[in-house]
């Protein structure tokens, strides 16, 4: 049962275009969604999150929207850079657990073509 | 401190030895999760300590795993037995508890592990 899903294993986007990630997860107890991104041979490092009360949160190049409505979230990325290509981890959480049971979907790979 | 720290970074043992693994989470963080993720897949949540207090295991957990964390500090994973299917990068990560909110966690470089 995934609760957290990211459809597309891949995603490949020119330097200076934006990079749209998705992610879809099913269960409406999730108030918390994160995104990591890793790179190889590293653990994943954190990038971004929002809380369910909102439906927007802006760091820099780097935006996630939230659709409660249909279980659907966003990462954009503008504008993408070659460093930006690595694989991102979509991830939601329920209630205050901070990463206690946080569900991580499997991931996409984005590339960042120069 | 700079982060999280995990050893050892590879491990190649045969089947039916033990291993253990250790991680030092940040200093103030008294959250510590241990994951496991497989080629292909994200991190799947394997066990969670409070401070000292292991508070929950998931059933991807068999007999054969243990974790410890018994000052609070830093934690061990032990897998005994070790089977094919254990081959994964285990990964560490801490957290610190906010009152009213999530935080997120902070992962390791974590510990790949080949059973052959």
């Amino acid at each position: 049962d995934q609760q957290v899903k990211q459809n597309s294993p891949s995603l490949s986007v020119q330097e200076g275009r934006i990079s749209i990630l998705n992610c879809d997860y099913t269960n409406s107890m999730f108030d918390y969604f994160l995104w990591y991104k890793k790179y190889p041979a590293e653990g994943p490092t954190f990038l971004i999150s929002i809380s369910s009360i909102k439906d927007k949160n802006e760091d820099g190049r780097f935006t996630v929207f939230l659709n409660k409505s249909a279980k659907h979230l966003s990462l954009h990325i503008v504008p993408s850079q070659p460093g930006d290509s690595a694989v991102y981890f979509c991830a939601a959480s329920a209630g205050n657990t901070g990463g206690f049971k946080t569900i991580f979907g499997a991931g996409t790979r984005l590339f960042v073509k120069a | 401190d700079t982060g999280v720290s995990q050893d050892p970074r590879h491990k190649i043992t045969k089947r039916g030895q033990n291993v253990t693994f250790r991680c030092d989470p940040i200093s103030e963080h008294n959250r510590l999760y241990w994951y496991r993720q497989t080629l292909g897949q994200g991190p799947e949540f394997l066990t969670y300590f409070q401070n000292e207090a292991q508070l929950e295991k998931s059933r991807l957990l068999s007999d054969r795993f243990s974790a410890e964390r018994p000052k609070g500090s830093f934690s061990t994973l032990e897998i005994q037995r070790t089977e094919q299917g254990d081959s994964a990068m285990y990964l560490c990560a801490s957290s610190s508890t906010g009152v009213g909110k999530n935080t997120e966690a902070f992962f390791g470089q974590g510990t790949r592990l080949t059973v052959v």
